[in-house]
């Protein structure tokens, strides 16, 4: 199975300010006969189920704040956070769908510092 | 607008069996595959399994072969998921996803599945 590993476990920002959440996977997640990594973000807040942010590790989500915005390919990948909003606090995983049985990484808490 | 409504809380013995329904509207529901999610209380989310709707074909995460069954029926644009012979650590949120592209993009509210003696 594909293990994905989050960094750091928990992160606290000042509100305006920048957050990177990384994500490490075993194995590349790059599938080169369309050049897609499969690759997801979700936010989760309490109560709630996930929310999908981002796909194809680069592509956010019909209704997703363009502060939101995903990077990298292969085994490593970024959620950043261009300006944190009091609303953006919540636990955020990263998804891989490359390979059943599809994981999740353990999850990144984001708090307001 | 894109639906999907989960049946309500279960609570089991140790040893019993639990059906969970996940009612879709607002799209098409052969068209897209399910996916099914557990989370433990404080957990990350655990995928457990998808089914390709149009075709029954099923995918399960290794812990959970031989306990789970994924079913639709695409009469009532529905999908099942059966969990058996349930343990105390099976205590957990149950949710479905629709599948887009293999990545869920929305998500029933959940079912609160308690295992207890």
């Amino acid at each position: 199975d594909i293990v994905m590993t989050q960094s750091p476990d928990s992160l606290a920002v000042s509100l305006g300010e920048r957050a990177t959440i990384n994500c490490k996977s075993t194995q590349s997640l790059l599938y080169t006969s369309n050049n897609k990594d499969f690759l997801a973000w979700y936010q989760q807040k309490p109560g709630q189920p996930p929310k999908l942010l981002i796909y194809w590790a680069s592509t956010r989500e019909s209704g997703v704040p363009d502060r939101f915005s995903g990077s990298g390919s292969g085994t490593d990948f970024t959620l950043t956070i261009s300006s944190l909003q009091a609303e953006d606090v919540a636990v955020y995983y990263c998804h891989q769908y490359y390979s059943p049985p599809y994981t999740f990484g353990q999850g990144t808490k984001l708090e307001i510092k | 607008q894109v639906n999907l409504v989960q049946s309500g809380t279960e609570v089991k013995m140790p040893g019993a069996s639990v059906k969970v329904s996940c009612k879709a509207s607002g799209y098409s529901f052969s068209t897209y595959g399910i996916s099914w999610v557990r989370q433990a209380p404080g957990q990350g989310p655990e995928w457990m399994g998808r089914i390709v709707v149009y075709n029954g074909n099923t995918n399960y995460t290794q812990k959970f072969q031989g306990r789970i069954t994924l079913t639709t029926d695409t009469s009532t644009s529905t999908a099942y998921m059966e969990l058996r012979n349930l343990r105390s650590d099976d205590t957990a949120i149950y949710y479905c996803a629709r599948l887009k592209y293999g990545c869920s993009d929305f998500w029933g509210q959940g079912t609160l599945v308690t295992v207890s003696s």
